[in-house]
């Protein structure tokens, strides 16, 4: 069964270092997402790309943050300046169809990376 | 901006008893869909529901769309230990490709 995989498992940086958390959705979607998650709490959108453009972003996606779809297969979060707050785990999704009107289908996410920053 | 609130947020059951979960939205939704988080995992979708009024089962579980379509409800009859975990509802406001989760209720069921 297609799956979204994401790496690393499980990363420990150093407040201030930049991290680059990978994801490869399922080939035949077109439809990408970060969500986060902090130990126990809600799944927090961060961001949706669609045709190598950002779709929505929240209001946690700051100027510290961005996504890339470098090559054909994989989608990437970038954090630029890594900070406390930001630990939590990073989960990547994919979807098969979305687009205008809130037309998102079944989101498809992958196992998750968890970020500590110490 | 677009809120989706869940209660509980969590809920103790004995196995072979009923649980519920209600999901209410600051705004009108498009659609809501229901995730299930086993511990240390990640979500996995449930249903997605799109019509007003909407009822649909999938063998124990039986999921409400609101007539408004502000609001959502999960219903398990009988619960299993297999059930643990947290149940998630994420709605859609018209926005462009985003799903906003709710809180979601941790469920625990003792044998």
């Amino acid at each position: 069964e297609p799956e979204v995989t994401q790496t690393p498992s499980h990363q420990v940086t150093q407040m201030g270092q930049e991290v680059i958390l990978r994801c490869v959705p399922i080939s035949n979607h077109l439809y990408f997402y970060w969500y986060r998650q902090i130990l126990g709490q809600k799944v927090e959108f961060l961001v949706s790309f669609y045709n190598n453009e950002i779709s929505e972003k929240s209001e946690i996606f700051d100027d510290q943050f961005s996504v890339e779809r470098p090559d054909g297969s994989n989608f990437t979060l970038k954090i630029r300046s890594t900070k406390l707050e930001d630990s939590a785990m990073y989960f990547c999704a994919s979807s098969e169809s979305g687009g205008w009107q809130g037309n998102t289908g079944e989101l498809f996410f992958g196992e998750g990376s968890r970020l500590t920053v110490l | 901006g677009q809120q989706v609130m869940q209660i509980p947020q969590y809920q103790h059951v004995q196995e072979g008893e009923d649980f519920t979960t209600y999901c209410n939205s600051s705004t009108t939704l498009s659609n809501i869909q229901w995730y299930k988080q086993r511990p240390g995992g990640h979500p996995v979708f449930l249903i997605q529901l799109v019509k007003s009024g909407e009822v649909k089962k999938q063998k124990r579980l039986t999921f409400q769309f609101g007539e408004a379509k502000k609001n959502s409800s999960l219903h398990i009859t009988a619960t299993q230990t297999t059930d643990v975990g947290t149940y998630f509802c994420a709605g859609e406001d018209g926005g462009y490709n985003k799903l906003i989760f709710g809180a979601g209720t941790r469920l625990a069921v003792h044998p």
